[in-house]
């Protein structure tokens, strides 16, 4: 069973909107939530949450983690066409990083 | 300069072959990893090394075997490979272990035909 549940699996908006990505997790062994966007190739790091709940934000894009749901969205606002990608959510858990699915998001211009 | 790069970026073999994929970082990371993603673009770890030590040996076939000659190498080896081996194959290094910041590769898109 998957430990890390993103929804949802894919998404199509238009340049300008806000979209909301969101993945639960599991609490055995958690250390932390992270998320990671991936373009044609490699990801690339965005955001490390931890139980403190504290939002982390760079720029049009922000995270939050509520430990309560077991659950963090990702937010990004005027999104860009630059923005498509697919946006992973993983767990650390003890040493390792467990990866879900991933959100296909699409900008359309 | 390339932080991860992995050679070669792509492998169409025939079932059976053996092939190799290597990985080099010249970040001075301790922590190197494998990482497989499907079609279905679902990351899984498949290995990790710290300071050329196995450290992370998940549950894949004998025919895969990693080999760390130093700290700033990760390569793997793959023999007798089947059909179900495509996928897109991903180095990826950390500063250290546990730390959760990884550096991928680009990526290397295996074909087994």
């Amino acid at each position: 069973e998957d430990k890390v549940v993103q929804s949802p699996l894919s998404l199509v908006v238009h340049e300008g909107d806000t979209v909301t990505l969101n993945c639960s997790y599991e609490v055995t062994n958690f250390r932390s939530l992270l998320w990671y966007k991936q373009e044609k190739k490699a990801p690339t790091f965005l955001f490390m949450l931890t139980s403190s709940g504290i939002e982390k934000k760079s720029g049009r894009l922000s995270s939050i983690l509520d430990k309560k749901e077991l659950s963090s969205i990702l937010n990004i606002t005027a999104t860009q066409t630059g923005d498509s990608a697919i946006y992973l959510c993983a767990e650390e858990v003890g040493d390792k990083i467990i990866f879900g699915k991933g959100t296909r998001l699409h900008i359309l211009p | 300069d390339t932080a991860v790069s992995q050679t070669p970026k792509y492998l169409v073999t025939q079932m059976g072959n053996d092939k190799s994929i290597k990985c080099e970082q010249n970040l001075g990371h301790d922590t190197m990893y494998w990482y497989k993603q499907d079609s279905k673009k679902f990351l899984k770890i498949m290995f990790s090394y710290n300071n050329k030590e196995l450290i992370i040996n998940e549950t894949v076939p004998n025919r895969f075997s990693p080999k760390s000659p130093d700290k700033a190498h990760l390569n793997l080896h793959i023999n007798s490979l089947e059909l179900g081996d495509s996928a897109v194959y991903f180095c990826a290094s950390s500063l250290f272990k546990g730390y959760v910041k990884l550096f991928f590769g680009s990526g290397t898109q295996l074909s087994v035909l």
